[in-house]
């Protein structure tokens, strides 16, 4: 079955500092795709970054990046020089080819960034 | 800005109110989603739409009635609902459904509370 597994219900960082958010998924699809959220407090969801699973190079999007291991089927998300505004919940979701044309989210993380 | 615009942002109702909510998106997108998220639980997918056809329906109760009339409008219509019905509504649109997908984008959410 489809599954996206984010094993860190809370995370706490330090201001500046690095962090990596886990997301591990099942599928025995070829082709699917993988998205990080953030959605803080007011509500919102925000896109951050996007990987496909045939992309051959990790994706980067300023402050953020997706280590993608295939093999392993994990796609971790990695922010770098936190800042305060990060602190939200963080969504791994995975958009599939035959599963009923939606996405699948994980449970996600509440990043604390610590001052 | 993430060119998805949901009204109202919070909606209280009584139980034997009718009320809808709206989704707007001028992204050029064929693909947009309902989706609701309850407290302490992960996001469920209520309906999709793909060129303004209903393609899933995962069991939602019928005292929501999703209505499709552009590919730029999504409505949620509400009629009689339950205390359990509280929680944040999310909107999304993507160019289409499936993992060809490298992007899909939220609106901020209305946030309902059933009295």
């Amino acid at each position: 079955a489809q599954k996206i597994t984010q094993t860190q219900p809370g995370m706490f960082v330090q201001e500046k500092e690095a962090v990596t958010l886990d997301c591990t998924y099942d599928t025995s699809d070829p082709s699917y795709g993988l998205f990080w959220y953030k959605q803080p407090s007011s509500g919102e969801m925000i896109f951050l970054i996007y990987q496909g699973s045939y992309d051959q190079q990790n994706a980067t999007e300023g402050r953020y990046s997706l280590n993608f291991q295939k093999a392993r089927k994990s796609a971790n998300l990695v922010i770098s020089a936190s800042q305060l505004g990060d602190s939200a919940m963080y969504f791994c979701a995975m958009i599939l080819d035959n599963y009923g044309q939606n996405f699948v989210f994980g449970p996600g993380t509440r990043l604390s960034v610590l001052p | 800005e993430t060119g998805v615009t949901q009204t109202p942002r919070h909606l209280v109702m009584g139980m034997t109110n009718k009320k809808s909510l709206k989704c707007e998106q001028h992204l050029g997108h064929n693909a947009m989603y309902w989706y609701k998220q309850s407290a302490k639980k992960p996001l469920e997918l209520m309906f999709v739409y793909s060129l303004e056809e209903r393609v899933e329906n995962n069991s939602v109760p019928s005292r929501f009635s999703p209505e499709c009339p552009n590919s730029s409008h999504l409505f949620l219509h509400l009629h009689t609902l339950q205390p359990e019905d509280s929680a944040l509504y999310l909107c999304a649109s993507s160019q289409d459904t499936g993992p060809t997908n490298t992007e899909a984008f939220f609106g901020q959410g209305t946030r309902l509370t059933v009295v």
